[in-house]
């Protein structure tokens, strides 16, 4: 699975867009981008995936730039119910269920 | 509701003693994930299962032991031999089945595990 770097904090203000960049550039063109986050002391929560298109959902957005070597998610009204670990993950679809999960970016929302 | 119980919250034990920590779900999910979370630290994959009565080695299964004898049931036991138990356990379940197809993992909610 590719290696991903993410910064490891980040603070937002309540309110506004929480930006949270990750870079995979050893990524292969079979693996897709996952995000999780975890709140402290509890199990991590699935946010959303891609491959190679932009994606949205209910929580947030996904954009991956179009060499697919980092990709963005993106918390359009961050609260501060979102204050959390997030997780940028890189991995084959069909591996057995395997998730490498590296330190991830703390995000602080503050008010 | 739908989803994937732990249980006890908090664990603790003597050193020297196994002990076994519950999964259940009832989420008909195929895959079953046991990991381990160490402070300040990202996820480590423990053991895993995809089906009934088989399961995988992960990265670090020295010292604990499992079964998958149920479907929705998949017990981790940390034995004695694990040097260094104590740590957060979380398990996962997923719907992949071996296919092209991207599931997502659903974690419980964790037992904090403390051997003394």
């Amino acid at each position: 699975d590719a290696k991903t770097t993410q910064p490891p904090s980040m603070d937002c203000a309540e309110g506004r867009a929480a930006n949270l960049p990750c870079n995979h550039s050893t990524i292969s063109g079979n693996e897709y981008v996952y995000w999780y986050r975890q709140i402290h002391s509890q199990g991590p929560q699935y946010i959303i995936h891609g491959l190679k298109n932009n994606e949205t959902n209910e929580m947030a957005s996904l954009i991956i730039t179009e060499d697919r070597k980092s990709s963005t998610l993106i918390l359009p009204h961050a609260t501060l119910r979102d204050t959390a670990v997030y997780y940028c993950i890189v991995r084959v679809a069909n591996q057995g269920g395997k998730l490498i999960f590296g330190q991830g970016t703390e995000l602080s929302v503050k008010p | 509701d739908g989803g994937i119980t732990q249980s006890p919250k908090y664990l603790f034990r003597k050193e020297g003693q196994n002990v076994t920590l519950s999964c259940e779900q009832n989420l008909n999910h195929d895959a079953m994930y046991w990991y381990r979370q160490d402070p300040g630290q990202g996820l480590r994959l423990i053991y895993y299962s995809q089906i009934v009565n088989d399961f995988q080695k992960g990265d670090i299964a020295e010292g604990y032991s499992v079964s998958r004898e149920k479907k929705e049931s998949f017990p981790l036991t940390v034995t004695s031999a694990q040097k260094n138990p104590t740590a957060f356990y979380l398990c996962a379940s997923s719907n992949e089945k071996g296919s092209s197809m991207v599931y997502e993992q659903y974690f419980g909610p964790g037992t904090r595990l403390t051997v003394t």
